[in-house]
Formats: C-alpha cells, structure tokens, sequence
C-alpha cells in the first residue's frame, strides 16, 4: 500500500535555531516528491518537486533531499514568518497524489 | 490570471442535505483531485481524475461523489450518506505527467448545522 509518513508532527523552534522535518514513504513506482507550505485556512503552496534518490533543491532558508525511501526539508536559520504546516506529497505509478500528515512548524523570535 | 477557483469559501449543510462544492480551473491541466482535511491532519484523497469523463476513487471516496464533464470543472457532490462531512475540502489540478507539481484552490469549510 502506498504511503507517506511526515515527522515530527510538531515541531517548535527559536529563531535561528535549523532543524529538519522529515518525510518517509512506500510506493510503487514513485513519480515525484514533493514539498508544500500550508498557511491556516488557506491552501497548500508549492515549495519543490524532487524526482531521483540523490536531488537536491534550495529555496530561502530551505533545502529539499531526497533518498529512496525518505526526503528532508532542512530549515536553516528559520524567521518567525516560517511558521506553517509542511506537507510532503508523493504521485504513485497509479497517478494518485497522496499525501502525509504534515509537519506544524511555530518559530518563535 | 491562471488559477483555480473554488466556490463558496464557506458552506453550511443541514443534515440529510447534498451539497455541491465547485472547483473551476483555467490552466487547461487535464488531471484535478479532491482532498478533504481535518483539523491538525493531513490530506486524504477523495477522487481523482485524469481526464474527462473518467475518474477514480481514492481513499475516502463513501459519501461523495463527483462529475467530469468539461475539463475544466470537477465539483464534489457531500452527500446525506457521508456521516461527517464538517471539514476544509480542497481542490488540485496538474499537468498529467511526471512529477509535474499540483496547484491548490483556497479550500471551502463545510459545516455541518
């Protein structure tokens, strides 16, 4: 069964304080992974897609990894405005999107 | 302006009622999905489509049901055989092919009164 596990699920941080939250999955035939922020009440937005064990992509303060079973979103020194829910997303050979539970990111200045 | 739109931003359903939430997208992407989320949890997949006229259920999919008829409309019917239907429901789309990333709508909260 196809599956995307996310942790922590909660994860408190000083400003400046790096940290990594981590996404670990199963699936047949793993068609991309991918990162997402989500704010309350709003919907999810894109931050990175990783295709192959190996990858690498950087945005700001975050960095997306990817191995073949799992995928890190490093935060370096994080700001206050970095405080969201982080969503890891894999697309199975199936073409379903499925994600996990999420990561509840709070960095307090 | 490319996007996808979902109407309304709030709904409030009586019990026993069906209701419609309309998902509209202009990025003339062929493959939409439909996710419900829970407070403090992640998406869970209701139905997908790649392509007019066909879809499939996801993980969730008892309760609700939905249409492709035009490639630009996906809407979810919630209906009165989904026992707990208050949540944020959100609507995607994407290019269907590999690892080409989903876009989000701004989700509707339907709550059940």
């Amino acid at each position: 069964e196809d599956q995307v596990t996310q942790s922590p699920e909660a994860l408190r941080l000083q400003e400046g304080e790096s940290s990594s939250l981590n996404c670990s999955y199963t699936v047949s035939g793993l068609r991309g992974l991918f990162w997402y922020r989500q704010d309350p009440g709003k919907g999810p937005e894109f931050l990175f897609t990783l295709y192959s064990a190996g990858e690498e992509k950087e945005k700001e303060r975050l960095k997306a990894t990817l191995t073949k079973k799992e995928s890190f979103l490093h935060i370096t020194a994080p700001k206050p405005e970095d405080s969201a829910t982080y969503l890891c997303a894999v697309q199975a050979a199936s073409y379903k999107l499925i994600f996990g539970s999420g990561t509840r990111l709070l960095v307090r200045p | 302006d490319g996007g996808i739109t979902q109407s309304p931003k709030y709904l409030f359903r009586k019990e026993g009622q069906n209701v419609t939430l309309s998902c509209e997208q202009n990025l003339n992407h062929d493959a939409m999905y439909w996710y419900r989320q829970d407070p403090g949890q992640g998406l869970r997949l209701i139905y997908y489509s790649q392509i007019v006229n066909d879809f499939q259920k996801g993980d969730i999919a008892e309760g609700y049901s939905v249409s492709r008829e035009k490639k630009e409309s996906f809407p979810l019917t919630v209906t009165s055989a989904q026992k707990n239907p208050t949540a944020f429901y959100l609507c995607a789309s994407k290019i269907t092919g590999v690892g080409t990333e989903a876009f989000f709508g701004q989700g509707t909260r339907l709550t059940v009164v």
